[in-house]
């Protein structure tokens, strides 16, 4: 049974350019939330997509804009890059109605020059 | 809007000693959930325990038991006789109780723990 898994592992960018994310979930999960953990911080919700819908969304600009497939995977995509957004963007997997135990992949770690 | 305080910040203690981790949160919803995060050197957070906000029995899973008491809005986490294994960073999660859909976590800033041998 295959986890979370997100690629690329990491990921090198200068500011200005544009960046995408990748996840599968968890096999048999329906739902993807992205997360930004910052260095020493704990993780911040970007948005969450169920049925190919963005859902709910956080405290993040337009710059961060998202999609899921028909397969459930999701890509996350960051447009205009900023020297603040160099952190761990990780993904989360789950089932509505699974009481909202989300799991997690090991992550992407941007570094934005 | 919710809000998790882990008040430690780094703890450090030597094999298998009982080291508890302290979590206070905030939330005007009724019903929520609370968990607990391990996140190891690799990076990937770990999915350790659930509590729903409408069962306050605590419990023992293994070396790990939590202590959740809404009337404080602390759920507390202890592990028993640390291991080195045990060395990572742990957060506190809330998240709300929806029907039909999965609320997003609110995190804390997380506590790392340190066992030493």
């Amino acid at each position: 049974d295959a986890g979370v898994t997100q690629s690329p592992t990491h990921l090198i960018k200068t500011r200005g350019q544009q960046v995408t994310l990748r996840c599968s979930p968890k096999s048999g999960h329906d739902t993807v939330s992205w997360y930004q953990q910052a260095l020493g911080q704990g993780p911040q919700f970007i948005f969450q997509y169920y049925e190919e819908e963005e859902r709910q969304r956080g405290n993040f600009p337009d710059r961060f804009s998202g999609h899921q497939f028909p397969n459930y995977s999701s890509e996350l995509n960051v447009n205009a890059l900023l020297l603040g957004d160099s952190a761990l963007y990780l993904c989360a997997s789950s089932l509505v109605g699974g009481n909202n135990e989300q799991f997690f992949g090991p992550g992407t770690r941007l570094t934005v020059l | 809007a919710q809000k998790v305080t882990q008040a430690q910040t780094e703890i450090s203690v030597v094999e298998k000693e009982d080291v508890t981790l302290d979590c206070v949160y905030e939330t005007r919803d009724t019903t929520y959930y609370l968990f607990w995060y391990k996140q190891p050197p690799s990076g990937e957070l770990v999915f350790l325990i659930r509590r729903n906000s409408f069962d306050e029995q605590n419990e023992i899973s293994g070396r790990y038991s939590w202590n959740f008491q809404k009337s404080t809005s602390s759920f507390n986490f202890t592990i028993t006789a640390s291991q080195v294994v045990d060395s990572a960073v742990y957060f506190c999660a809330l998240s709300e109780a929806m029907t039909g859909a999965n609320s997003k976590l609110t995190f804390g800033k997380g506590i790392t723990l340190s066992v030493r041998p």
